[in-house]
């Protein structure tokens, strides 16, 4: 059963715009969430987390906001650049050591 | 200065073969992983092994056999591999921290049973 679900399979945006990656989780007690980005024959790579306590975080052009009540997270990057195309991750843990649950993947085009 | 990193990257092999595969960590941390990412792309975990014991064992088939020598290293190994084991299988690690762990990946392996 999954309990970490990325409803869009893909996006596609224009240089320089806002891309929003969505994400929404079903097990209460997860409590730290986390975005990787995948290039194709590449290993997922950490971009950015978000524990539970908190419900913002930033990293330059990255951001990600955590809705608690609604079970929901999204990623925030802006401005989009081409070599942000890539496949992003959603996953989230309910511990410390315990493994990742991951979301499918949108797979996001940034055109010039 | 590869963090983690997997042998071999490309793997063909017969049904019924056994064979392994190797992850290796540079990073100091005590807690690794192994994960599958299946033909729907789906990633799932596999086994988490911290300080070499094994913690986390997902309902996955006794012929996949991790050995972990030391906490660096963790390795998969396979018997009689069956047609649906075709997978990327990515290696993980992370530091268990009080609060958060950030897992760090392996470039992954592609193995293809033919």
């Amino acid at each position: 059963d999954q309990q970490v679900k990325q409803n869009s399979p893909s996006l596609s945006v224009q240089e320089g715009r806002i891309s929003i990656l969505n994400c929404d989780y079903t097990n209460s007690m997860f409590d730290y969430f986390l975005w990787y980005k995948k290039y194709p024959a590449e290993g997922p790579t950490f971009l950015i987390s978000i524990s539970s306590i908190k419900d913002k975080n930033e990293d330059g052009r990255f951001t990600v906001f955590l809705n608690k009540s609604a079970k929901h997270l999204s990623l925030h990057i802006v401005p989009s650049q081409p070599g942000d195309s890539a496949v992003y991750f959603c996953a989230a843990s309910q511990a410390s050591g315990y493994a990742l649950n991951f979301g499918k993947g949108t797979s996001l085009l940034v055109t010039p | 200065d590869t963090a983690v990193s997997q042998t071999p990257k490309y793997l063909v092999t017969q049904m019924g073969n056994d064979k392994s595969i190797k992850c290796e960590q540079n990073l100091g941390h005590d807690t690794m992983y192994w994960y599958k990412q299946d033909s729907k792309k789906f990633l799932k975990i596999m086994f988490s092994y911290n300080n070499k014991e094994l913690i986390i064992n997902e309902t996955v088939p006794n012929r996949f056999s991790p050995k972990s020598p030391d906490k660096a290293h963790l390795n998969l190994h396979i018997n009689s591999l069956e047609l649906g084991d075709s997978a990327v299988y990515f290696c993980a690690s992370s530091q268990v921290a009080p609060i958060t762990d950030t897992q760090y990946f392996g470039p992954g392996t592609r193995l293809t049973v033919l």
